[in-house]
């Protein structure tokens, strides 16, 4: 079975810090892979999506970055984190390309910007 | 883009049944309804999908009308631990399709 795996589960970093947040999947080749981001009180909000290696594309324009080293990982970066960057990182994935296949999350990391 | 409206919030008691309506006035012909739950600090999970009509699986069932600009997520004897956030979604699949609204907060009480 497909499983996904997002680390760490909780991250605190002081403003101005890098911040790198790892996703990987199990189980399945070539997912469509996503991040989510949900402020506190919000709903999700779409950040970046990825349907192959080092295919990335954002939906929202800010310091974050995503890269996709390998079929399987997803990783989201920052060189310099804002107190605007708090919040609960979401990693996800489907089957396929527009199959209206459903969001598989991961169990997110609570990331909170001192 | 199909917009989509839920309630913000809905109160319920345990072993009632529980219907939760989300209107999409501008579904397009491809799009499909999902609708996802989610508990404080995990990731949402997938309820239930369908094109029209009613489709039913072993935790909820969803109805949706032959114009299909809305969709009900119907709770059958709701408990305690149904008490979550469900959201809406409606698209083709695609990513501009993929933005998750508010949702609905359900909160089921003894």
């Amino acid at each position: 079975s497909q499983t996904i795996h997002q680390w760490p589960a909780t991250l605190v970093q002081p403003v101005g810090s890098p911040l790198s947040l790892e996703c990987t999947v199990e189980g399945t080749s070539n997912p469509n892979l996503y991040w989510y981001r949900q402020a506190a009180g919000r709903g999700l909000q779409l950040l970046f999506y990825s349907v192959g290696i080092g295919q990335i594309s954002s939906e929202v324009p800010q310091n974050l970055s995503a890269s996709r080293p390998q079929d399987r990982q997803f990783i989201l970066s920052s060189k310099k984190l804002l107190l605007s960057d708090s919040g609960f990182y979401l990693c996800a994935w489907t089957v396929g390309r527009g199959n209206n296949s459903p969001l598989h999350f991961g169990n997110g990391t609570r990331l909170t910007v001192t | 883009l199909a917009k989509t409206t839920q309630p913000i919030s809905m109160d319920s008691y345990e072993g009632q049944e529980v219907n939760i309506t989300c209107s999409h006035n501008n579904i397009a012909t491809n799009d499909y309804i999902t609708w996802y739950q989610q508990f404080p600090s995990q990731g949402p999970r997938f309820i239930i999908q369908g094109y029209k009509t009613k489709v039913t699986n072993e935790v909820a069932s969803l109805f949706i009308p032959a114009d299909r600009k809305s969709s009900t997520l119907s709770l059958p004897r709701v408990s305690l631990s149904d008490t979550a956030v469900y959201y809406c979604l409606v698209g083709d699949g695609r990513y501009s399709t993929l933005t998750f609204g508010k949702g609905t907060m359900l909160l089921v009480s003894p």
